[in-house]
């Protein structure tokens, strides 16, 4: 079945710190990933996305991902977290012509100022 | 202009109750979905049309219905409201049926049910 699994339930990190977030996802075939961020009582905005070329993603406010097909993985990094990086993390995937997408059970980051 | 708009933000409502959401999308985009998340932050599909058409349908209740008059358009009707059904549901969208699109989400309704 498709799954997409996320390892780390809550990351604490005081600023500065790098970040690594990990994603693994169960798909046949050509997938497409994802990761959005869900800052405090708001809704899911997209920090990057892979389709297809370079596997290494660069998003938005300094984030990236790393997309290793042999590993079925799509970590998500950023070498220097904030404050305001503190927000809810969901990776996602989604088969190749097919619009149905999954959800990890998301990771839930807190930066200490 | 908000791209994903939903009304009403939250929703305090009696078991029992029937009520529904509304989410309008400006982005011309011809796939619509309904998400659930609970309070763990687990984030569900649970339908999606394409031009009005049903194309994902998740085993949720019957309870459920969503209705999309036009493609702008995806409303959710939750019929007898029980106390599992608190939860913050996001309307999304997408340009297409295809996959690799990304979706743009809602603010979230957040239904409290008593």
């Amino acid at each position: 079945a498709q799954s997409v699994s996320q390892h780390n339930h809550h990351v604490i990190l005081s600023e500065a710190a790098s970040l690594e977030l990990g994603c693994n996802y169960s798909y046949g075939g050509t997938v497409n990933l994802f990761w959005y961020v869900q800052y405090p009582g708001q809704h899911l905005q997209l920090l990057l996305k892979y389709f297809s070329g370079d596997p290494l993603v660069k998003g938005i406010k300094g984030f990236e991902a790393e997309f290793i097909k042999s590993k079925f993985s799509f970590n998500l990094r950023k070498p220097s977290v904030q404050w305001s990086d503190t927000a809810e993390y969901f990776c996602a995937a989604s088969a190749y012509n097919n619009n149905d997408m999954r959800f990890g059970a998301g990771t839930r980051l807190t930066v200490k100022p | 202009d908000t791209a994903v708009s939903q009304t009403p933000k939250y929703l305090v409502t009696q078991m029992g109750n029937d009520k529904s959401i509304k989410c309008e999308q400006n982005l011309g985009h011809d796939t619509m979905y309904w998400y659930k998340q609970d309070s763990k932050k687990f984030l569900k599909i649970m339908f999606s049309y394409n031009n009005k058409e049903l194309i994902i349908n998740e085993t949720v209740p019957n309870r459920f219905s969503p209705k999309s008059p036009d493609k702008a358009h995806l409303n959710l009707h939750i019929n007898s409201l029980e106390l599992g059904d608190s939860a913050v549901y996001f309307c999304a969208s997408s340009p297409s049926g295809l996959a690799g699109n990304e979706q743009f989400f809602g603010p979230g309704t957040r239904l409290t049910v008593l």
